[in-house]
């Protein structure tokens, strides 16, 4: 069975400018999750899917952050603009369903921004 | 608000030996609870998921126990190995199942 795919799995990228990344769930996972994981510290959601739907995206610094899932299955999260604070590493994860469900992590995509 | 916190920060053991990271939880109304194990420059791999119900799982030499009373869970390695050197995560999800928590982690290294 395919793991979580995402990439790229490193960007660089000045303050000010705007980066995408993929994520690509387990075939048939219906939920889909978001992370930021800044150095020395444990992930952090930053939005949940459902299909294509939001569950949660009480997070997510809308100012600045935008995600999909328009046909339910891959999902793209993007920055526009970058801050410093930004570098981190945005981890995608899915799951069987909402609930109590064991939660998969793709490689994750180590974000730079100078 | 679900809060994970995880003792210690780091760690550092000679091969061969046993050893416990812990993880405490706040609000003890949770359903499982899941280990994760980190590698440099990776994502996260699932090593446990405990349910409340189960109070402990093992998978080789891992155990993981849940103590959900206390707000605490432990996960025991046994006969560390250098291969075993990385980082370990705990999360617990909120009443929903839908939102994790992490720990800081603790990070591990196993000297031969």
């Amino acid at each position: 069975e395919a793991g979580v795919a995402q990439s790229p799995r490193y960007k660089i990228i000045e303050k000010r400018q705007s980066v995408a990344f993929w994520c690509n769930p387990i075939s048939g996972h219906a939920t889909l999750y978001w992370y930021q994981q800044i150095l020395g510290q444990g992930p952090k959601l930053l939005i949940q899917f459902q299909n294509n739907g939001v569950v949660d995206d009480s997070q997510l610094p809308k100012d600045r952050f935008s995600a999909e899932r328009l046909k339910g299955v891959d999902s793209t999260l993007k920055i526009q603009p970058a801050k410093l604070e930004d570098s981190a590493v945005y981890l995608c994860a899915s799951s069987l369903a909402l609930g109590y469900n064991e939660q998969f992590f793709g490689p994750g995509t180590r974000l730079t921004v100078l | 608000k679900q809060e994970v916190t995880q003792i210690p920060a780091a760690l550092s053991v000679p091969e061969g030996e046993n050893l416990v990271l812990n993880c405490s939880f706040t609000d003890s109304a949770i359903y499982n609870l899941q280990w994760f194990r980190q590698d440099p420059g990776k994502g996260l791999t699932s090593l446990l998921l405990i349910q409340s119900s189960q109070r402990e799982q093992t998978s080789g030499r891992l155990n993981a126990s849940l103590d959900k009373s206390s707000g605490r869970s432990t996960l025991y390695i046994a006969a560390s190995q250098p291969g075993d050197s990385a980082t370990y995560l705990c999360a617990a999800p909120n009443n929903a199942g839908n939102m994790l928590t992490f720990g800081g982690g603790t990070r591990l290294m196993v000297k031969p």
